[in-house]
């Protein structure tokens, strides 16, 4: 049980495009769920906490015009990337907190974003 | 800056020897968890302690709490090649509330 799943797994686009990419939970209803980035070699940096229903909560430095963050039900969030550049790319990470316990995050696989 | 701090930053060892990673934190928390990353892979949670526990056993994963010191230590037994990962810990500052990821400490096991 647990499962977190993200899509896709790895994309590359040309700088200026837009990328979308979704975090499900699959077998449980998730509270709250977290969008993360790794640079290589480096710690995950929380980039924004998303509840069912309502708005994002942004960590500083973080632009919520740029990221964009949908989180429409109890399964489903996404994050897009606008008008992507090459310092975008990243290794992007989702978590989930399960309704019936909130202490322990389940992540998604993670999705390795290249902007050329 | 990152709530945690993990030394040794990388560690290399044989493959049945016992690996021990540590972890310092500045504030109070709640929790303090520790997960592994593999290569180009999201995180698995390994195990959770909480602020009033000292000591918490999971399979060959032993972890310490020393809340009076602010840091934590994670001690795998009888290591094996599959272990070879990055091992992250993470501290909550209460409840639900976001965690804060340390800096990462990277295990090789070698076979």
């Amino acid at each position: 049980g647990a499962v977190v799943s993200q899509h896709p797994s790895r994309v590359i686009c040309k700088s200026g495009t837009s990328v979308k990419i979704e975090c499900r939970s699959l077998d449980f209803q998730a509270t709250t769920m977290f969008w993360y980035r790794q640079f290589p070699k480096q710690s995950l940096m929380l980039m924004a906490t998303s509840n069912e229903g309502s708005k994002a909560t942004y960590e500083q430095g973080v632009e919520k015009d740029k990221f964009l963050i949908n989180h429409a039900s109890l399964t489903l969030s996404t994050l897009t990337v606008t008008s992507a550049h090459p310092e975008d790319s990243s290794f992007y990470i989702c978590s989930a907190t399960h309704t019936q316990g909130l202490e322990t995050q389940y992540f998604g696989p993670g999705t390795r974003l290249l902007v050329l | 800056s990152q709530q945690g701090e993990e030394d040794p930053q990388a560690l290399s060892i044989q493959e049945g020897e016992n690996a021990t990673m540590n972890c310092s934190y500045k504030t109070s928390i709640n929790n303090l968890q520790w997960y592994r990353q593999n290569s180009g892979r999201g995180l698995v949670h390994l195990i959770l302690i909480r602020s009033n526990e000292r000591e918490k056993h999971s399979g060959r994963l032993r972890v310490t709490l020393d809340t009076s010191k602010k840091s934590s230590s994670l001690l795998i037994t009888a290591s094996r090649a599959a272990d070879t990962a990055s091992y992250f810990c993470a501290t909550a500052p209460g409840g639900y509330q976001k965690v804060t990821f340390g800096t990462g400490t990277k295990l090789q096991v070698i076979p």
